[in-house]
């Protein structure tokens, strides 16, 4: 099975922030890879896909970048509403997938 | 409205079963994979189980393999998960998800749409 594993696990950072969240496969996974967001009580947020395509609708200032075995997720400058839990997913394979354990975006 | 609504979680002792329901609307319900994702209280997204637009391709997650089955009915509109011999580990929100593949080539898929989830509690 493909492991993914995000750092940091939680961050602290200020309105107006640029922050980057990095998330590795344990192999090549190409550009099979998503970015969700989650607040608390909410269902999860599909922000990028494909490593790098940004869902309609989700603010410029979230980017993703990588390929193969390491990806980030970037946030240009950090909007209040943009506290939450960022999540990447590979899928890598049709009918199977795996998260990153989170990474917690906290006020600092 | 476009949505996934599921049903049928609630408090079941180990070992026994339960199965989970997820009523889709909206949109047309045999074009897209299905899957179940689940999170446990304070924790992160766990995948549990996949399957196809016509039940022709089915994946699980190591952890429930042998003990969960994923199934749908594209006239009701509806994806299973019948959960047996179920364990204190599997305490957690279910949530239904729809996969698209994205446009226009098709070769990437990701979850577009979740459904609010459905909370099981396994405890004696």
């Amino acid at each position: 099975d493909i492991q993914m594993t995000q750092s940091p696990s939680s961050l602290s950072a200020s309105v107006g922030d640029r922050v980057t969240i990095t998330c590795r496969a344990s192999q090549s996974i190409s550009s099979y890879l998503n970015w969700y967001q989650q607040k608390p009580g909410k269902a999860p947020k599909l922000l990028i896909y494909a490593a790098s395509s940004l869902q309609s609708g989700v603010p410029s200032r979230f980017s993703g970048s990588g390929s193969g075995t390491d990806f980030t997720l970037t946030i240009s400058s950090l909007q209040p509403e943009d506290f939450a839990t960022y999540y990447c997913q590979q899928s890598y394979s049709t009918l199977s997938s795996t998260f990153g354990q989170g990474t917690k975006l906290e006020i600092k | 409205e476009v949505q996934l609504v599921e049903s049928g979680g609630g408090l079941v002792q180990p070992g026994r079963s339960l199965r989970l329901s997820c009523a889709a609307s909206g949109f047309t319900f045999d074009d897209y994979a299905m899957h179940w994702v689940r999170q446990a209280p304070g924790k992160g997204l766990e995948w549990v189980s996949g399957i196809s637009w016509n039940s022709g391709s089915i994946g699980y997650a190591d952890s429930v393999k042998g003990r969960f089955t994923i199934s749908r009915d594209n006239a009701k509109n509806s994806l299973y998960l019948q959960m047996n011999s179920l364990r204190a580990e599997d305490t957690a929100l279910y949530y239904c998800a729809k996969s698209r593949r994205s446009p226009p080539t098709e070769i990437y898929w990701y979850f577009d749409l979740w459904g609010r989830g459905t909370l099981v509690t396994v405890s004696s």
